[in-house]
């Protein structure tokens, strides 16, 4: 079982829709939580920071529970733009641990 | 600001030959790391540098991977010999003062060995 999992993909969502990724993690001694987005064929780059308090950035929204071990990041008003691989990602011990990535295609 | 440089961006190569990736940070980036990221995976931590003290080389397959980064900044990942299995990206990323700051990602070096 990997550290990090992540919901499967491809979510395929209309324009406007509201998204909803998942990921768990089995490490309790994990430290620092961030959501990253990868465009196809480009590098990651950080979406958002994670904090037990929840926390939003405009039209997304990430969720921290640290006695279930479970992050979420949802996406209200899905552009095309959104269109990406969602990875999540944990801080423990001085590295970044990856989910898998959770890809999101919207279409017009 | 120019961002995390590396090269080549592309590299095909017979299985048994060596090769080698370099990449340079971001200008006062002290950490550098070596990820590799297979096809529908996230990125894997190969190695982690501080300055030019490797502090985490746990994942690093050392029977045939090397990593190096004199002067502590510019950095360079070899592999030799290259196994099919190692068809890859390869990222590096950098940032300032430890992993618990922001990553900034390179666009990678994508390997192919037949």
């Amino acid at each position: 079982r990997k550290e990090v999992e992540q919901d499967p993909g491809p979510f395929n969502v209309p324009e406007g829709a509201t998204v909803a990724f998942n990921c768990t993690y089995s490490n309790s001694a994990s430290q620092s939580f961030f959501w990253y987005r990868q465009d196809c064929r480009k590098e990651p780059k950080l979406l958002m920071s994670v904090y037990s308090s929840g926390n939003e950035d405009g039209r997304f929204t990430a969720q921290l529970n640290r006695a279930s071990q479970y992050i979420s990041l949802l996406i209200r008003d899905s552009k095309l733009s959104d269109s990406a691989t969602y990875l999540c990602v944990v801080g423990r011990g001085g590295k970044l641990i990856f989910g898998q990535g959770t890809e999101l295609s919207v279409k017009p | 600001e120019a961002g995390v440089v590396q090269s080549p961006r592309y590299k095909i190569i017979e299985k048994k030959q060596p090769v080698a990736f370099w990449c340079n940070p971001i200008s006062g980036h002290n950490t550098l790391y070596w990820y590799r990221q297979n096809l529908g995976q996230g990125p894997e931590l190969l190695i982690r540098y501080e300055n030019e003290e490797a502090v985490d080389d746990s994942q690093l397959p050392k029977d045939r991977f090397s990593a190096e980064r004199l002067k502590g900044v510019d950095s360079t990942l070899k592999i030799q010999p290259a196994e099919l299995g190692d068809s890859a990206v390869y990222l590096c990323a950098s940032s300032f003062l430890g992993p618990t700051r922001t990553q900034y990602f390179g666009p990678g070096t994508r390997l192919l060995v037949l």
